[in-house]
């Protein structure tokens, strides 16, 4: 059920940017776009999320277009510590129905 | 603020055994979430409650499953009888803030 679509993996080398993209062509207006990540078997840890504008925070910058369609995460200086499962998500602010796909795993390498 | 609490870390049991999963939400979240996770059909949603009410319970595979939350500090999810096919990760989240929280969840081993 989810409304996403993310590629299967990524690679990075340590200290360069990790730019993961995320389709979302069927998002709603009132729906905003969520990133979490998961580290091996951990629970899911928030990143980021945003309805319309850009947002930074201490993790990451999150870009969504104009159209809203598409959005991509950045890990500015990606680390060792970073490699793990990313997961796009699109929910309204109730979280009714805040699905996981199959997610981005991201592989930095030193 | 300790975050989402999940008990037991691991639990192994034998097939048709009752298996209890229990969840403590962080403090002052009205809404929580129960997901599976496995390596076929990843993470899943099974259920939420907001205010203590069950909302949408669609995710919840068969009758085998059922949760509960008497208060707001707590909420467990029971599979009477199990089976080896429930084996799995489940994790419990708590909402706030625009957010989900997610405990560490619970490692269930079925033989």
């Amino acid at each position: 059920d989810a409304k996403t679509t993310q590629p299967t993996s990524m690679d990075c080398a340590e200290g360069r940017a990790a730019n993961l993209p995320c389709n979302h062509s069927t998002i709603s207006g009132n729906e905003y776009v969520y990133w979490y990540r998961q580290i091996h078997s951990q629970g899911p840890q928030y990143i980021i999320h945003g309805l319309k504008n850009n947002e930074t925070n201490e993790m990451a910058s999150l870009i969504i277009t104009e159209d809203r369609k598409s959005s991509t995460l950045i890990l500015p200086h990606a680390t060792l510590r970073d490699t793990a499962v990313y997961y796009c998500i699109v929910s309204q602010y109730n979280f009714n129905k805040f699905y996981f796909g199959s997610g981005t795993k991201l592989n930095v390498k030193p | 603020d300790a975050g989402v609490i999940q008990s037991p870390r691991h639990e192994v049991t034998e097939m048709g055994q009752e298996v209890t999963l229990r969840c403590k939400p962080i403090s002052g979240h009205n809404s929580l979430f129960w997901y599976r996770q496995t390596m076929m059909r990843g993470l899943e949603l099974l259920i939420y409650f907001n205010n203590n009410v069950p909302i949408d319970d669609s995710g919840m595979p068969e009758d085998r499953f059922s949760a509960k939350m008497p208060n707001a500090s707590f909420s467990t999810l029971k599979i009477q009888p199990s089976e080896p096919r429930d084996s799995a990760v489940y994790f419990c989240a708590s909402r706030g803030d625009l957010r989900l929280f997610f405990g560490s969840g619970t490692q269930l081993s079925v033989l």
